[in-house]
């Protein structure tokens, strides 16, 4: 079946740490995305990838990083210069540029204890 | 800069109703894609509906339809025969074709009650 896959569902992490969230799709998709979502509020885009070994930041990308080594696969990281990561975080994928509709994955929700 | 705006957050229906989820969106852009993106309990964010601008007819999928109005930047989603189902977090999305950057609207929570 192709899809999109994000893990894991829940990740909870102590002040300080970074931590990698994990998203693969199988799509042969040439685009993909990361968004933050909090309560009560629409998706803000974090950082995006429009081809393999290229990646831009998006409106919210202070104190995130990520790569994009391989097509299938797109890591963010979290790192403990992000002041508020407690959040929902959606990865999406398109077939990139000429293709406009994103797909999501199931979503990771991070807690910081 | 392009906004999206859902002016209302909750909206509850019988079951086997019709519900009108309105959006507007501010954009100086001629050509560009709109969508309705449905999330339910579980947080898996579903594609509902798209429309491209330079279309004139409203889009449609099964008992979802939209009501486009370009000049008055206005982008609503009916829900026909509404399904315990179709309970769930509703968003407004706008895209510049020129980026394929996503633009959300802040969501309609829509309960449907049986």
């Amino acid at each position: 079946d192709g899809g999109i896959t994000q893990s894991p569902k829940y990740l909870f992490r102590k002040e300080g740490q970074n931590v990698t969230l994990s998203c693969e799709q199988n799509l042969n998709h040439d685009a993909m995305y990361w968004y933050r979502q909090d309560p009560g509020q629409g998706l803000r885009l974090i950082y995006y990838s429009q081809i393999v070994n290229d990646f831009q930041k998006g409106d919210i990308a202070e104190g995130y990083s990520v790569s994009r080594e391989k097509k299938e696969s797109f890591p963010l990281t979290v790192t403990s210069a992000q002041k508020n990561p407690t959040a929902f975080y959606l990865c999406a994928s398109s077939g990139g540029r000429g293709t406009d509709t994103q797909y999501f994955g199931p979503g990771t929700r991070l807690t910081v204890l | 800069a392009q906004t999206v705006t859902q002016s209302q957050p909750e909206m509850s229906v019988q079951e086997a109703e019709t519900v009108t989820l309105s959006c507007t969106y501010d954009t100086s852009e001629n050509n560009y894609y709109l969508f309705w993106y449905k999330q339910p309990p579980s947080r898996q964010m579903i594609l509902v509906i798209r429309q491209e601008a330079y279309k004139q007819q409203n889009a449609t999928e099964n008992r979802f339809s939209v009501n486009f109005q370009k000049a008055a930047k206005s982008f609503s989603l009916k829900i026909s025969d509404s399904q315990l189902g179709d309970t769930a977090m509703y968003f407004c999305a706008f895209m510049k074709q020129s980026n394929y950057q996503l633009i959300w609207g802040a969501g309609t929570k829509l309960i449907i009650k049986p």
